[in-house]
């Protein structure tokens, strides 16, 4: 169970902002918010992650809502190079290692 | 800088046949290491994880298993594979402490059963 919600598929034109949703109503108060994303045949790269406040770094911004039942990953100007699976998780602690629960991720397309 | 090699990079295995998957870490010291398995058009889905040597915790009932004899190596096993143990198995590492965030995955192996 992913416990997180995220659109199928997206579309961005180059050179424009794209925002991806994702749901996570369950989220419990420890559990953290990654964004992974993956190109086909590769494993999956770290994009960005938080606990309650908006996070930004070189790749991206992370918008998290005030009751932390939903965020929004933003990608502040869409490259080719962006056009991967996106993938929105639960992160929590077990011990000293961080457990991931993929969902399904938004597939997102970005148009020359 | 810090690397992580899987071998093989694709294997076609027949059923009931043994499995053995290798992950090496090299550039760090006592990480927290992962094995993971993608389903076609799914999401990773993690079988194991590990936090020291011989320390391994399963998180999916399953047909496989999981060893760390060395720090930086980590091996995933079989007896007899089953159909259903087709997909991208793909392993990860991360640090120990306050920033063990981040995951770094490795280039997976593609394993298919026939």
């Amino acid at each position: 169970d992913a416990k997180t919600t995220q659109p199928n598929s997206m579309e961005s034109n180059e050179e424009e902002p794209v925002h991806l949703p994702c749901n996570h109503s369950t989220i419990s108060g420890t559990d953290y918010i990654h964004w992974y994303r993956q190109l086909p045949s590769q494993g999956p790269e770290y994009v960005i992650h938080g606990l309650t406040s908006n996070v930004n770094n070189r790749m991206a911004s992370l918008a998290i809502a005030e009751d932390r039942k939903s965020s929004t990953l933003i990608l502040h100007r869409a490259t080719l190079r962006d056009a991967a699976v996106y993938y929105c998780i639960r992160a929590f602690s077990s011990g000293s290692a961080r457990q991931l629960t993929f969902g399904s991720g938004t597939q997102l397309t970005v148009l020359p | 800088s810090q690397t992580i090699h899987q071998w093989p990079a694709t294997l076609v295995q027949p059923v009931g046949s043994p499995l053995s998957l290798e992950c090496t870490v090299e550039g760090t010291s006592n990480p927290n290491l992962y094995w993971y398995r993608q389903a076609a058009g799914r999401g990773l889905q993690l079988l194991f994880y590990s936090v020291g040597i011989g320390q391994i915790s399963s998180e999916v009932p399953q047909n496989l298993s999981a060893s760390r004899p060395q720090d930086r190596q980590f091996i995933l096993s079989s007896k007899k594979l089953l159909l259903s143990d087709s997909g991208f198995y793909l392993c990860a590492w991360s640090v120990v402490g306050p920033s063990r965030d981040e995951q770094f995955f490795g280039p997976g192996t593609r394993l298919t059963v026939l």
